[in-house]
């Protein structure tokens, strides 16, 4: 099956300061990538589609300039939070669509804690 | 009302048991089905995917879509300890599509 990463697993950051993560897909070229978010107990919110070569697409609600996207090849998506405060932490989780197929996989998250 | 509904759980069974996980829907476009398996603080595992109504089997895991009724589910037969996971319905209307998720799904398997 195809296989994401995402990087890196975990971070913890001072307020103010920006958190880059990246995503990779290993197995094949990814023009689109998604980007989630998910809190405790809950499910995942997509927060933008990323599309290769143009600007990303965002969710009603997610603020563009704080959640910086750059899909700058077929393999790789980053998810730059920016000026960071704690009520970004949370699961940051990334996805691709099998090329040709139509499930989705996911990368490992990155678990964000601002302090 | 949400697209896609999923009863939270948790849900707590013994080992051996079968156990069958269920998600509604609202929209008819849907056509493209998916149950994922997240454990704690890991992204989520692909586990079943099914176009359009009908029925798909892996090993001890079944998927069944009945479009008429909006109505998934997923039975895991046998199940074992290392089952006990949250479980998340998924679904989009097309290939390219948004995926829409329920809630989840927490589930408890006791030895």
């Amino acid at each position: 099956g195809a296989v994401v990463s995402q990087h890196p697993s975990r971070v913890i950051c001072k307020s103010g300061t920006s958190v880059k993560i990246e995503c990779r897909s290993l197995d094949f070229q990814a023009t689109t990538m998604f980007w989630y978010r998910q809190f405790p107990k809950q499910s995942l919110m997509l927060m933008a589609t990323s599309n290769e070569g143009s600007k990303a697409t965002y969710e009603q609600g997610v603020e563009k300039d704080k959640f910086l996207i750059n899909h700058a090849s077929l393999t790789l998506s980053t998810l730059t939070v920016t000026s960071a405060h704690p009520e970004d932490s949370s699961f940051y989780i990334c996805s691709v669509n099998g090329q040709g197929r139509t499930e989705a996989f996911f990368g490992q998250g990155t678990r964000l804690t601002v302090v | 009302q949400k697209e896609v509904e999923q009863d939270p759980g948790p849900l707590s069974v013994p080992e051996g048991a079968i156990v069958s996980l269920n998600c509604t829907y609202s929209n008819s476009a849907f056509q493209y089905f998916m149950w994922y398996r997240q454990y704690s603080r890991k992204g989520p595992e692909l586990l079943m995917y099914t176009y359009s109504s009908g029925n798909k089997e892996d090993g001890r895991f079944t998927a069944q879509v009945d479009k008429s009724s909006k109505y998934i589910s997923l039975f895991i037969r046998d199940s074992q300890p290392s089952d006990s996971a949250t479980y998340l319905c998924a679904m989009k209307g097309n290939q390219g599509g948004k995926l829409i998720f329920g809630q989840g799904t927490e589930l408890s398997v006791k030895p």
